[in-house]
């Protein structure tokens, strides 16, 4: 079965630095996403990206979030100086257009030190 | 977004069915119910959905109530591997659309 692949599996940083999680959405799909979760809290929507630019966007997603598909296949959320707050597990996911199912990588944790 | 209520939480034995329900009663006419789960330590993973007919699959069937107020989740026999939280969402059916996650209900199985 196909699957959305996310790396790295745990980034740790320090405060103030930049990070870029990575993420390889289902090769057919059109429609990608980030979503964060804190330790113990609901899945939170980020960002959504489509035809290669930014189609929805909540209010967390501010102005050192980026989102890029640089290339055909990999997806990448930049945070430019990261904060105590932002650690998180970051979730990728893909969809395509006939089918309502997103598919979700196992996520990329972040600590932010 | 059309909002899904949930119980925060559940239990089951393992082996036996559990029916895990979610009340939608401000679901509008395009709007299909999705269910995914999320495993411990996992992301969210899609189960079943539907728009007014119940439904099966491999994993799951889904229960839809007439006036599409409610719905249930079934799962037919429970195992250890099923503790997870389980979301009901409400979603339009075409790609490109966010999830909105609610708490979810946590299902503990039990050996």
């Amino acid at each position: 079965e196909p699957e959305v692949t996310q790396t790295p599996s745990h980034q740790v940083t320090q405060m103030g630095q930049e990070v870029i999680l990575r993420c390889v959405p289902i090769s057919n799909h059109l429609y990608f996403y980030w979503y964060r979760q804190i330790l113990g809290q609901k899945v939170e929507f980020l960002v959504s990206f489509y035809n290669n630019e930014i189609s929805e966007k909540s209010e967390i997603f501010d102005d050192q979030f980026s989102v890029e598909r640089p290339d055909g296949s990999n997806f990448t959320l930049k945070i430019r100086s990261t904060k105590l707050e932002d650690s998180a597990m970051y979730f990728c996911a893909s969809d395509g257009i006939a089918k309502n199912i997103q598919y979700f990588g196992a996520g990329t944790r972040l600590s932010v030190l | 977004d059309a909002k899904t209520t949930q119980p925060n939480s559940m239990e089951s034995n393992e082996e036996e069915p559990v029916h895990l329900p979610c009340n939608h009663s401000t679901i509008s006419g395009t709007d299909y119910i999705h269910w995914y789960r999320q495993l411990p330590s996992q992301g969210p993973e899609y189960v079943i959905h539907g728009l007014t007919s119940n439904v099966n699959n491999r994993m799951a069937s889904l229960a839809i109530a007439e006036d599409r107020k409610s719905s249930t989740l079934i799962l037919h026999r429970a195992t250890l591997r099923d503790a997870a939280v389980y979301y009901c969402i409400l979603r339009l059916n075409t790609g490109g659309f966010k999830t909105i996650f609610g708490a979810g209900t946590r299902l503990f199985v039990k050996a």
